[in-house]
């Protein structure tokens, strides 16, 4: 599967633990965005990245939250402390250096409970 | 500001009828791009098509159609003779430049029933 990988598909977590989403971007694709989807929302942007370097961070919440995408492996967003306001599908896109505008490449996002 | 607006949150249509769904967007920037992805029960996004501000030709593909036009800042999309694989969540989105990288924003999404 040459498509963008995330896991866990699902997972529960408890109020307080530590969630890491792990998002591997198409092969080729060096840009990586996360987004998240509250229930019967739309997605909002939070977080995008290039390899060792976070590019915008503008939706990220300000605390609790944090992103990186090392020269090796996957993208990792990790939220710290989980409350249940955190539950949601969060999703990772990735796109080739010529920018987001040709399209993003969804993965099939991680849905995180907290409960 | 930068908006894009589903004003449908559901739409249930019987097999075989067609059905549009609608798209508002605002922007002040001249070079922006407009979007569709699926969201099949399933929960993955599937892009759809992709569309520039300065291509206002209408598009077919199969049974989906898209109807751009930059007057009324809309991207409305048509699928005719529906099926009930077409249930899905629709959402629609806006790519525009910001600060030297391309931002998206979404749509909240319509939510397609095709009855059998």
């Amino acid at each position: 599967n040459a498509g963008v990988m995330q896991n866990p598909r699902h997972l529960v977590r408890r109020r307080g633990q530590e969630a890491r989403l792990r998002c591997s971007p198409m092969k080729g694709h060096s840009h990586v965005y996360w987004y998240r989807q509250l229930p019967e929302e739309g997605l909002k942007f939070m977080v995008y990245l290039q390899k060792e370097n976070i590019i915008d961070e503008s939706g990220m919440p300000k605390e609790r939250f944090s992103a990186e995408f090392p020269k090796e492996g996957p993208s990792i967003l990790r939220i710290q402390q989980v409350v249940r306001g955190d539950s949601a599908a969060y999703f990772c896109a990735s796109s080739l250096p010529q920018g987001a505008h040709y399209g993003y490449t969804f993965g099939s996002g991680t849905r995180l409970t907290v409960v | 500001a930068q908006k894009v607006t589903q004003a449908q949150t559901e739409i249930s249509v019987v097999e075989k009828e067609d059905v549009t769904l609608d798209c508002v967007y605002e922007t002040r920037d001249t070079t922006y791009y407009l979007f569709w992805y699926k969201q099949p029960p399933s929960g993955e996004l599937v892009f759809l098509i992709r569309r520039n501000s300065f291509d206002e030709q209408n598009e077919i593909s199969g049974r989906y159609s898209w109807n751009f036009q930059k007057s009324t800042s809309s991207f409305n999309f048509t699928i005719t003779a529906s099926q009930v694989v077409d249930s899905a969540v629709y959402f629609c989105a806006l790519s525009f430049e910001a600060s030297g990288t391309y931002k998206y924003i979404f749509g909240t999404g319509t939510r397609l029933k095709v009855l059998a």
